[in-house]
């Protein structure tokens, strides 16, 4: 079956500027995460969405929002870049219970300049 | 707050060497628990998870880990590691209380000698 699929895979943008990434959670998976990966900082836990709706926020400003459409398709806004917004996001799909594993797409690397 | 803990950020092992990565968490209550790796250049995969049963699971590769519930630590290992083992090991845990969370631990770069 088809993995998750994240789009575009790289991405430059300027301070300031706005992005929208978006991410295709496998055929069935309701729940869908997003994370930003920096190196030292690991995984950092930005929203979680399920059935459309969010389920559980991390600890990120408001210029980090999402949202999921009625076919688990997930969108995650960055508003207002900043130079530290640089790094890699990540998106995961599940099942949306703890005890199934989190398949992950292969991120978007984003740079800010 | 709950939170994962993975105390070595950085290890190098030469091949054949031992390897345990720990992993500890901070919940009370019932966790179901996974190790997943990130090989460089490709994304993350499962490793090894834990719902329920036996405290020790095979994973692939050769992998194991140990849940030890007293110890709150699922922790990593592998007798004799290869060179085609060096990439980035993310413990994670997930919950459901009242909501639910799924949480990572901040990662550990492991880079194997050949």
């Amino acid at each position: 079956k088809a993995g998750v699929t994240q789009t575009p895979r790289y991405l430059i943008k300027t301070r300031g500027q706005q992005v929208t990434l978006s991410c295709s959670p496998i055929s069935g998976h309701r729940s869908v995460s997003w994370y930003q990966q920096t190196p030292g900082q690991g995984l950092q836990f930005l929203f979680e969405y399920f059935s459309e709706t969010q389920r559980n926020k991390g600890n990120f400003p408001g210029r980090f929002s999402g949202r999921q459409f009625s076919n688990s398709r997930s969108e995650m806004n960055v508003s207002t870049l900043e130079l530290g917004d640089s790094a890699l996001y990540l998106c995961a799909s599940s099942f949306g219970t703890a005890n199934t594993e989190a398949f992950f797409g292969q991120g978007t690397r984003l740079t800010v300049v | 707050a709950q939170s994962v803990s993975q105390h070595n950020h950085h290890v190098i092992l030469s091949e054949a060497a031992s390897l345990e990565l720990g992993c500890n968490y901070s919940y009370g209550g019932t966790v179901n628990l996974f190790w997943y790796v990130q090989y460089p250049g490709q994304h993350l995969q499962l490793l090894l998870k834990y719902f329920s049963g036996d405290p020790l699971v095979k994973g692939i590769k050769g992998f194991e880990a140990e849940f030890i519930k007293s110890k709150f630590s699922f922790n990593l290992r592998k007798p004799s590691v290869q060179w085609s083992d060096t990439a980035e090991y993310f413990c994670a845990v997930s919950i459901t209380s009242g909501t639910y969370k799924y949480i990572f631990g901040t990662g550990t770069r492991l880079k194997v000698l050949a």
